[in-house]
This record gives structure tokens, C-alpha cells and sequence, in this order.
């Protein structure tokens, strides 16, 4: 059993597109995280939440706690976009991580 | 910017050999982790620690070790490689209260055990 479920697990878009992924969680959580990695491994944050909305750049994060549930957006997205998109929730120093969506974008 | 390295990119080891990853952070945090990422799987969490000579086992600890003698530093310990460890294995750091915080991630190792 998952704790966190990312969908789609795979995605790919034409260049310029709306893009979104999803995030489902079953645990209570302090805080929800979205995570980039590229080839060759190295992961970056994007955003933590614990609420609401956050936006940076082309990129939009939202959380609704009600029905443990968060969403990342890309607007008008580009090749260099394409890396796998990881979920990881929070709940005191203990995170799970979901499985990532590994998003292509095709110029 | 806060830095993580990882002591090896890519390493290539026997069965039976005893592994050796290290992992050094720069920002003075007091959490540090170690997770292996598999295909299908994602990131799951061996050990980790919350200060010097401290840790605590996550989901996978069978067949790992650690030890934290310097606060900057976070080994993990494969005492007697086998091939269901081959993996990429990722460290991380953190300030306390991790679940706010943002997890630094070094760039990670690929171990290939023959």
C-alpha cells in the first residue's frame, strides 16, 4: 500500500502545453512537497505546501487537506521541463514519497 | 546555496564486499538521510539521523548500517553487498522539523552490485 499515489505515471506533451499532475495521499501530513529530478539524479525542490496555492514562474502547485490532494501545473511547457516530477509528503521528520510521473515534453 | 556530495557517482562492487557511501553536507544541518531509489518504487528511506552518533531506522534498514561521527558527514554501510542492493542511493539533509523544511539532495550513487 502507498502512501502517496502520483498519476499519470508517465506523460508526455507537445511543447507549449498545459500540463498537470496529480498527487493523492492517505496520511495526515504537516506539510506536502514537489520535487524535480532530471537525468543523472540529482532532485531539487519545487515547492512545499500546507496549504492553498504557490506559484514560481510557469509553475503552480495547490493543496486541498480536505480531500488530501495537490496538483502541479506547467503552463506553456518546454523540452527542458521533461525530468520525473516526484510527491513526498511530510508528518514530523518522517516524508513518503510517491513514485514520480516522468513528464516529456517534445519540442 | 546549500551542497551535498556524495562520494561516488557510480560504483561497482562484488557480492559479499563491505560498501562504503559517504555523504557530506555544508550548511551545518542537523538531519541527514540516506534512501535508495528503485524503478517503480521510488524514494525509500534507509536510515537517518538527527544529530551526531544519532539515527533512527527507516522503512528498509535490513542489510544497511550508518554512522554519523561528525555532524556534516552520513555514512551508509553495506556490510555484506548483494545484488538486491543495487540502486540508486540518494542523501539528503535538512534543518529540524523536516516536514516544513525543504530536503537538500546530493546527486546520488549508482551501485551496481555483480
Amino acid at each position: 500500500k502507498n502512501e502517496v499515489e502520483q498519476s499519470p505515471q508517465n506523460l508526455t506533451a507537445q511543447e507549449g502545453e498545459f500540463i498537470t499532475i496529480n498527487c493523492s495521499y492517505s496520511v495526515g501530513i504537516s506539510a506536502l512537497h514537489w520535487l524535480q529530478q532530471h537525468p543523472g539524479g540529482g532532485i531539487v525542490s519545487l515547492f512545499m505546501l500546507s496549504s492553498g496555492k504557490k506559484k514560481h514562474g510557469r509553475l503552480i502547485a495547490t493543496i486541498n487537506i480536505q480531500e488530501k490532494h495537490s496538483s502541479l501545473h506547467i503552463t506553456a511547457s518546454h523540452p527542458r521541463d521533461s525530468a520525473v516530477y516526484i510527491c513526498a509528503v511530510g508528518n514530523g521528520n518522517q516524508f513518503y514519497f510517491g513514485t514520480g510521473t516522468s513528464l516529456t515534453v517534445i519540442p | 546555496d546549500v551542497k551535498v556530495t556524495q562520494s561516488s557517482r557510480y560504483l561497482v562492487k562484488r557480492t559479499g564486499e563491505k560498501v562504503f557511501l559517504e555523504c557530506v553536507q555544508d550548511m551545518d544541518h542537523e538531519n541527514m538521510f540516506w534512501y535508495r531509489q528503485d524503478p517503480g518504487l521510488g524514494l525509500r528511506l534507509i536510515y537517518f539521523s538527527y544529530d551526531v552518533k544519532m539515527k533512527e531506522k527507516g522503512d528498509i534498514p535490513e542489510g544497511y548500517s550508518v554512522s554519523r561521527e561528525k555532524k556534516e558527514r552520513f555514512s551508509l554501510i553495506l556490510e555484506s553487498a548483494s545484488t538486491n542492493q543495487t540502486s540508486m542511493y540518494l542523501c539528503a539533509s535538512s534543518t529540524p522539523g523536516s516536514a516544513y523544511n525543504e530536503q537538500f539532495f546530493g546527486p546520488g550513487t549508482r551501485l551496481t552490485v555483480l
